[in-house]
């Protein structure tokens, strides 16, 4: 069964940054589209980013486009998802899924705050 | 943007009951529309692909219609794991965006 893994989350002061790392198990990244999806504390889910199976396309929500940087590593089978200007409306649960079009697997979510 | 906008925002129903949810997109999504499922606390979980595809394990009372802009979510003969919030999302065109949840409650 496949297996997304998140970490990295945390509490940050607005204008800060994190690096969120979705660690994935049973499937080849490089084979597959990947996504990162969150939710804000009572909200409902909101698209971030995507990233190709090639590596090359990349695509930003307009809320995080220019702030966020998807990338990933192929020798670790590793998603991540850079966040820098960090602001209190980024505060939300962030979502590794395995596919973009659609996405077909979800990891358990790592939580983000954005306080000062 | 495609905007999405599911309807009802909740209901209530009973355990062995129908429940028809509804999508519907700003344009034409060329059936490309997904079904998540998520339950307090816990992950999303993908339900359905293409309007009507069930993704693998789901069972057979989740069904999915539609085509353009109108789309069903169906559960027939609800179960207790089936009170949750449900989401559509359109992944024809990027930005992808989800409908903004419809949460089924106990009755």
């Amino acid at each position: 069964e496949v297996q997304l893994v998140e970490s990295g989350g945390g509490s940050v002061q607005p204008g800060g940054s994190l690096r969120l790392a979705c660690a994935a198990s049973r499937f080849a990244i490089v084979n597959n589209d990947m996504s990162w999806v969150r939710q804000a504390p009572g909200k409902g889910l909101e698209w971030v980013s995507s990233m190709s199976t090639n590596g090359v396309n990349k695509y930003y929500a307009d809320s995080v486009k220019g702030r966020f940087s998807v990338s990933r590593d192929i020798s670790n089978n590793t998603l991540y998802l850079q966040m820098n200007s960090l602001t209190a409306e980024d505060t939300a649960v962030y979502f590794c899924g395995k596919g973009s079009r659609p996405i077909d697997s979800w990891g358990r979510g790592v939580p983000v705050t954005v306080s000062s | 943007d495609i905007q999405v906008t599911q309807s009802p925002s909740s209901v209530s129903a009973s355990v062995g009951d129908t429940v028809n949810i509804t999508c519907r997109a700003s344009q034409g999504v060329n059936n490309y529309l997904a079904w998540f499922q998520q339950k307090p606390g816990k992950a999303p979980k993908s339900l359905m692909y293409y309007v009507y595809i069930l993704q693998s394990g789901v069972p057979l009372r989740f069904s999915g219609s539609g085509s353009g802009t109108e789309f069903t979510l169906t559960i027939t003969n609800l179960q207790p794991e089936d009170f949750a919030t449900y989401y559509c999302q359109q992944y024809h065109r990027y930005p992808l965006t989800f409908g903004g949840g419809t949460q089924i409650e106990i009755k």
